[in-house]
């Protein structure tokens, strides 16, 4: 039973355009949420967070929003750029993110047209 | 401190051989992490140490695996009797005392 879900495998942009990232979650007892971007043979790298405290954190060009009563959430790239090509993971954890396992979801992979 | 260190970056072996990887994580992190992440799928928990503790085992780590962090530096983990199954990239991850995982480049594992 996947408790992250990225039903989206795939995701195509024009550059300068927003990427939209979406991801679900069924465990309510999730009270954190991360974004992160791989590319191929490197490890995952940390890009956006959110606590579920709140819903929306933004960092330049990238923004996730967290609906907690839809059990859903989203990261917003704006404008996109070539360089933002590669499989963008959501991970979720119930204890606060500062220890313990994160939950993964399987990834979308985003392309970005110039 | 450059960052999280995986070594080997690629192992191939062949199927039953043992097999240990390293990593190196962070200085200044007390927190460490062993994740799996398979072809087509998100990186799924091992293991985690705070020091040289290991607190939480996935049940994923069946009895062929073990993971040890003498002294609470850095971290090894080991597969006895490796089984094409576990072919897949290992990643390692430290974290502060506060959040922020940083992942390590991984060690991608081939049985054949």
């Amino acid at each position: 039973d996947q408790q992250v879900k990225q039903n989206s495998p795939s995701l195509s942009v024009q550059e300068g355009r927003i990427s939209i990232l979406n991801c679900d979650y069924t465990n309510s007892m999730f009270d954190y949420f991360l974004w992160y971007k791989k590319y191929p043979a490197e490890g995952p790298t940390f890009l956006i967070s959110i606590s579920s405290i709140k819903d929306k954190n933004e960092d330049g060009r990238f923004t996730v929003f967290l609906n907690k009563s839809a059990k859903h959430l989203s990261l917003h790239i704006v404008p996109s750029q070539p360089g933002d090509s590669a499989v963008y993971f959501c991970a979720a954890s119930a204890r606060g993110g500062s220890q313990g396992n994160l939950i993964f979801g399987k990834g979308t992979k985003l392309s970005v047209k110039p | 401190d450059t960052g999280v260190s995986q070594d080997p970056r690629h192992k191939i072996t062949k199927r039953g051989q043992n097999v240990t990887f390293r990593c190196d994580p962070i200085s200044e992190h007390n927190r460490l992490y062993w994740y799996r992440q398979t072809l087509g799928q998100g990186p799924e928990f091992l293991t985690y140490f705070q020091n040289e503790a290991q607190l939480e085992k996935s049940r994923l780590l069946s009895d062929r695996f073990s993971a040890e962090r003498p002294k609470g530096s850095f971290s090894t983990l080991e597969i006895q009797r490796t089984e094409q199954g576990d072919s897949a990239m290992y990643l390692c991850a430290s974290s502060p005392k506060v959040r922020g995982y940083t992942f390590g480049s991984g060690t991608r594992l081939t049985v054949v």
